[in-house]
């Protein structure tokens, strides 16, 4: 099983929107709406910002949304702000009862 | 509240065992899958398998297939994941967490992490 691929950094300046792009194959992003998103602050456990490619837990922003095209799932983060700057992974269903996260994007708030 | 706490650190070395626990509390033990995550020092995290606590059911990554072992007692609310024949790129933060989907994942709330060393 390989690791969905991320872009390694991604940076922005506060109040511009950013992308983070999570591309797989059609075993699995491309084959369920199953994608999930976690952000990670240094020394933290990670946190489920979107689930099921577009829903957000209750009490996340509504700055995070999320979305799919064929075999890439994408993160958008609208209208950045300082504690933003974090580590973002993406996680998929691949069937057969498994999962797998991509390599994790850091995004820089210039 | 919902609040899964985990075993502490461990150091261990090349060849031996090592068994975490990830004590569940707040809401019901045997209505949510736990999956278990890790982390390796800088690096990202890495899905190792699941459990299911209510049928002790589980399914574990390809690659630690053989080497990994999910268990749960439900009378005290706690899940088990045991590694074994331990390597030094074991070396990681060894995360619970409980998932909205079963198998699906969403993984809404996670343990605190337990840091695994292996070293000789």
């Amino acid at each position: 099983q390989s690791a969905l691929t991320q872009p390694a950094s991604v940076s922005g300046s506060p109040g511009q929107s950013t992308t983070i792009s999570c591309t797989g194959t059609s075993s699995d992003v491309g084959s369920y709406n199953l994608v999930s998103w976690y952000q990670q602050h240094p020394g933290e456990a990670p946190k489920l910002i979107i689930y099921e490619v577009t829903k957000r837990p209750s009490g996340v922003s509504n700055r995070f949304s999320g979305s799919k095209s064929g075999n890439t799932a994408s993160l958008t983060i609208s209208g950045l702000q300082a504690e933003d700057e974090a580590h973002y992974y993406c996680c998929s269903y691949a069937g057969r009862s498994t999962l797998v996260f991509g390599g994790g994007t850091k995004l820089t708030v210039l | 509240q919902v609040q899964l706490v985990q075993s502490g650190a461990e150091v261990k070395k090349p060849g031996a065992s090592v068994k975490v626990s990830c004590k569940a509390s707040g809401y019901t033990f045997t209505g949510y899958y736990i999956h278990w995550v890790r982390q390796a020092p800088g690096q990202g995290l890495e899905w190792m398998g699941w459990l299911n606590p209510n049928s002790g059911g589980t399914n574990y990554a390809q690659k630690f297939q053989g080497r990994v072992t999910m268990t749960r007692d439900t009378s005290i609310s706690t899940a088990y994941m045991e590694l074994s024949r331990l390597r030094s790129d074991d070396t990681a933060l060894y995360y619970c967490a409980r998932s909205r989907h079963g198998e699906e994942g969403a993984f809404d709330y996670w343990g605190q992490g337990t840091l695994v060393t292996v070293s000789s």
